[in-house]
C-alpha cells in the first residue's frame, strides 16, 4: 500500500460528460502528480501541484483541469469527454516535491467512455 | 530538459536467466534516477532510487541498477529471472533544486518463458 487513495476504481461514462477523479496523497506529501495512462501512449504526465500551487504542465488537453486544495487531496476534471479518453489516470505524491524524492503511486482510476 | 530512453519495449528472459532492462538518461545536471515496476491492474511501484550515492544501488525482489555517468546509463538488472518478475519497468529521472517533475520513459514489458 503506497499510501495514495484514489478514487472511483473504476467509472464508465458516456462521450461529452464530465467527470472528477479524487486524489489523496500520502499522509505529509505536499506534492501531487496526475499520469494517464493508455495502450497507445503509455504514461503520460498531465500535472503537477505542490502546496495547492501548480508547478508543472505536461500533454494535459484543454478540456481537462485540476486543483489542490488547503487539505492537500487533489481532484482531475475531465469533461467533454471522447472515447479516446478512456484510460487509466494516475495520481502520485511526492515527498516535499523537490527532487530526490521518488514519486508513490496510487492504484489508479480505469476511465471507460462510451 | 531532462529525460530517459528505455530500450526495447518487449524482452523476453527465459526462467533463471539474466535479466537486464536498459534505461539511459539525458540531464543537465546530475540527475536522480528511479525505476518502478508496474504488475498489470496496478499503479506503479518503487524497485530502486539512485540519488548520487553509491553508484550500484540494490532494490526490491533482488533487482539492482548501476548509475554511469560515462555512458549516461542506469540499466537495471537481476541475475536470476523468476516467473513473477513479469511485469512493465519504467525507468524516471529528475533533478535537484526547485519543484520539479518526474519524466518517466515508456517502459519496458518484461516476459518471462518457463
Amino acid at each position: 500500500d503506497s499510501g495514495v487513495t484514489q478514487t472511483p476504481k473504476h467509472l464508465i461514462t458516456a462521450t461529452g460528460q464530465r467527470v472528477t477523479l479524487r486524489c489523496s496523497p500520502r499522509s505529509g506529501d505536499l506534492s501531487v502528480y496526475w499520469y494517464q495512462q493508455s495502450l497507445d501512449q503509455g504514461l503520460q504526465f498531465l500535472i503537477q501541484y505542490y502546496n495547492g500551487e501548480e508547478r508543472a504542465k505536461g500533454n494535459i488537453l484543454e478540456r481537462f483541469s485540476a486543483q489542490q486544495f488547503p487539505d492537500l487531496h487533489s481532484e482531475l476534471n475531465l469533461s467533454s469527454l471522447e472515447l479516446g479518453d478512456s484510460a487509466l489516470y494516475f495520481c502520485a505524491s511526492g515527498g516535499t516535491g523537490y527532487s530526490g524524492t521518488e514519486a508513490f503511486f496510487g492504484q489508479g482510476t480505469r476511465l471507460t467512455v462510451v | 530538459a531532462q529525460s530517459v530512453t528505455q530500450l526495447g519495449s518487449h524482452v523476453s528472459v527465459s526462467e533463471g536467466a539474466l535479466v537486464l532492462l536498459r534505461c539511459n538518461y539525458s540531464s543537465s545536471v546530475p540527475p536522480y534516477l528511479f525505476w518502478y515496476v508496474q504488475y498489470p491492474n496496478q499503479g506503479l511501484q518503487l524497485l530502486l532510487k539512485y540519488t548520487s550515492a553509491a553508484t550500484l544501488v540494490k532494490g526490491i525482489n533482488g533487482f539492482e541498477a548501476e548509475f554511469k555517468k560515462s555512458e549516461t546509463s542506469f540499466h537495471l538488472t537481476k541475475p536470476s529471472a523468476h516467473m513473477s518478475d513479469a511485469a512493465e519497468y519504467f525507468c524516471a529521472v529528475t533533478y535537484s533544486g526547485g519543484y520539479q517533475k518526474v519524466t518517466f520513459g515508456t517502459g519496458t514489458k518484461l516476459q518471462v518463458i518457463p
